[in-house]
């Protein structure tokens, strides 16, 4: 079965420091990875996802993310945070075949202090 | 960009009443899927749906849920008798071969 694990859940950073979000996943084959942004009382945002390829993936919003095999890991970075990136955020592992389900993780709340 | 869209944002419901809540995925999708998220928690999978029948569900899903493509755009989802435990987001989401998922910006619903 698949799963999601981020470790964290509350971080704090200053805004314009860096940030790096943690997602472990267990998944039987080569996972389809998705890092989505919500905002309170809003939907789900992608913000970027890794199917295959380049182990580095760029999003949306100066996000990037790194897809580790060995670590089992597809972590969330950014480099300098903006006050509008507090929000909670998901990881999802998704099947490689269509009309596969996505399992999330629990989420990551940021806050962002000035 | 193309979005999934649902309908209403916010439904206040008796308990045990019936309940429908609506989805327009995007137009060319073929895979659709309903998710749950209560509040404070993570998101769920109830159900997805291909070629007009059900591919996958959870154990969430049970008895009382139940999905319909009554035409050629909309996607819903029905709660016969609703609980209170049933209130929470509730996500549309619609695919294509090999691309993720697009949600929709989620019903919230409340049951009274």
């Amino acid at each position: 079965a698949q799963s999601v694990t981020q470790p964290d859940i509350h971080i704090t950073v200053s805004e314009g420091a860096s940030l790096e979000l943690r997602c472990n996943y267990s998944y039987g084959a080569t996972p389809y990875l998705f890092w989505y942004v919500q905002s309170p009382g809003q939907g789900l945002q992608l913000l970027l996802k890794y199917f295959s390829g380049d182990t580095l993936v760029q999003g949306i919003k100066g996000f990037e993310a790194e897809f580790k095999r060995s670590q089992s890991s597809f972590n969330l970075r950014k480099p300098s945070v903006h006050w509008s990136d507090a929000a909670e955020y998901f990881c999802a592992v998704g099947a490689g075949t269509n009309a596969g389900k996505s399992t999330f993780g629990d989420g990551t709340t940021l806050t962002v202090k000035p | 960009e193309p979005e999934v869209t649902q309908t209403p944002s916010h439904q206040v419901t008796q308990m045990g009443q019936e309940v429908i809540l609506r989805c327009v995925p995007i137009s060319n999708h073929l895979y659709f899927y309903w998710y749950r998220q209560i509040l404070g928690q993570k998101v769920e999978f109830l159900v997805s749906f291909y070629n007009n029948e059900i591919s996958e569900k959870s154990e969430i899903f049970d008895d009382q849920f139940s999905v319909e493509r009554p035409d050629g755009s909309n996607f819903t989802l029905k709660i016969r008798s609703t609980k209170l435990e049933d209130s929470a987001m509730y996500f549309c989401a619609s695919s294509v071969e090999g691309q993720p998922q697009h949600f929709g910006d989620g019903t919230r619903l409340s049951i009274l």
